[in-house]
This record gives C-alpha cells, structure tokens and sequence, in this order.
C-alpha cells in the first residue's frame, strides 16, 4: 500500500546550521509529496508541495524536492533559526483530490540559539 | 477567518465512559477529516466526509468509535467505552475538495485521556 517512512526521530541544530530530512515513499499511484509542520500545541500546517520529480517546491526558506528514481524526497534548509524548531512531517497525498493524507512519523528540529 | 474549531480541547474520562469530540470546520470547506495523533504511531487518518457524506472510514477502529457530520458546520467523533489505549490528541481538519493542493486545515486538536 501507499506508504511514507521518515527515519530521522530528532535532529538538533545551532542557529545558522543547514538542515536536511530525508523520507522514502511507496506509492503504485504518481505521487503528490507535501511538508508540513507542526509548532507545540497547534495543529500541521502545509509547508510546501512537490507534484513533479526533481523540480522544487519553495516556502519560508525551506526547498524540498523528490526523486523518483530512488523514491525519496527530502526537506532542506540553509540556515535554521530558533524558531524554526518544530515536527516536520512528510506527506503523501492518497487520492486524486489531493487531500486525503498518509503524514509520516514526524522529524522533531531542535535549534539552540 | 476563524480556523477549525474543535472542543473540548482537554477532556479526561474513566475507562468505560463515552467521550464526544467536536469539530466545527473552516465555512465553505467541504470536505472535513479526522485524524489521530500519539507519540507511538504519529498521525493516523481515521475518516472523512465531503459535502457532509462519509467517504472513506478505513482508518476508524471498527468497534466503538463513529462519526457523523449532521450539517456543514460540524462534525463530531464518539468513542464508547473508552480505554486507556484511546488516549490520543484528535486533530480535525478541513479543506476544499479538489485542486490537488494538499491544503488541509488543521484545528488545535482535543487531548482526550481515559484514565
């Protein structure tokens, strides 16, 4: 069935670092890939989108792209802030609409000041 | 705008009781979803429902839990006879329908725990 796995449980940072998740997806469908994170007691909230391999989706510094050859998409960061720090979550999309969601285990950020 | 509106945001319960949780999505959205969330399994999609019609339950635990959305303005999940294992954050979320956006809105979630 169409899956998401997200090895990294925590990653901890300084300020200015870069920062890199990777995810592997599993999907018989073309995949429709997003980020979304989530901030301490809010819901997820879309970061961005990845509907074609190798072009990148871009928002608030972040740039994630996917590739299908290997099946794995990944988010990235050139330099982290303190209040970048948060649970991302990658994300395949399971129907047509876009919009039934399978999230990954979540990837916790940690950046100190 | 308002965003999703859930309540309770805490609700604790003994074991055996009923808990309902409240969902009152963004106005004009469409389609509403419920998922689950705990620190073991992360986000578990439970159901959703479009133009108020359940579409899709394959997530929802087959006894005890069920949701219904009566109006376009909520849509509530009953758990009965909660048990320790139901203890989770219940997020609602809600969207248009199509487009492929992957926009869904979240709601700030209801902690239940079932003590």
């Amino acid at each position: 069935g169409d899956s998401v796995t997200q090895m990294q449980g925590q990653v901890t940072l300084s300020e200015d670092d870069f920062l890199f998740i990777n995810c592997t997806y599993s999907t018989t469908w073309y995949p429709t890939l997003f980020w979304y994170v989530q901030y301490p007691g809010e819901g997820p909230q879309l970061l961005l989108k990845v509907t074609t391999a190798n072009n990148k989706g871009i928002s608030r510094g972040f740039e994630a792209t996917y590739d299908k050859g290997t099946t794995s998409f990944h988010l990235q960061k050139a330099s982290v802030q303190e209040s970048d720090s948060a649970v991302y979550y990658c994300v395949l999309a399971l129907n047509s609409a876009g919009n039934k969601l399978t999230f990954g285990i979540g990837t916790r950020v940690l950046v100190r000041p | 705008n308002a965003g999703v509106i859930q309540t309770p945001r805490h609700k604790v319960t003994g074991k055996g009781q009923e808990a309902t949780l409240w969902c009152e999505p963004i106005s004009g959205h469409s389609a509403v979803f419920w998922y689950r969330q705990t620190i073991v399994q992360g986000l578990e999609f439970l159901t959703y429902f479009r133009n108020q019609a359940p579409i899709d339950d394959s997530g929802m635990p087959k006894e005890r839990f069920s949701a219904q959305m009566p109006n376009q303005s909520h849509s509530t999940l009953k758990i009965q006879s909660t048990q320790p294992q139901d203890s989770a954050v219940y997020l609602c979320a809600s969207s248009f329908w199509g487009g492929n956006t992957g926009q869904l809105y979240f709601g700030e979630g209801s902690k239940l725990t079932v003590l």
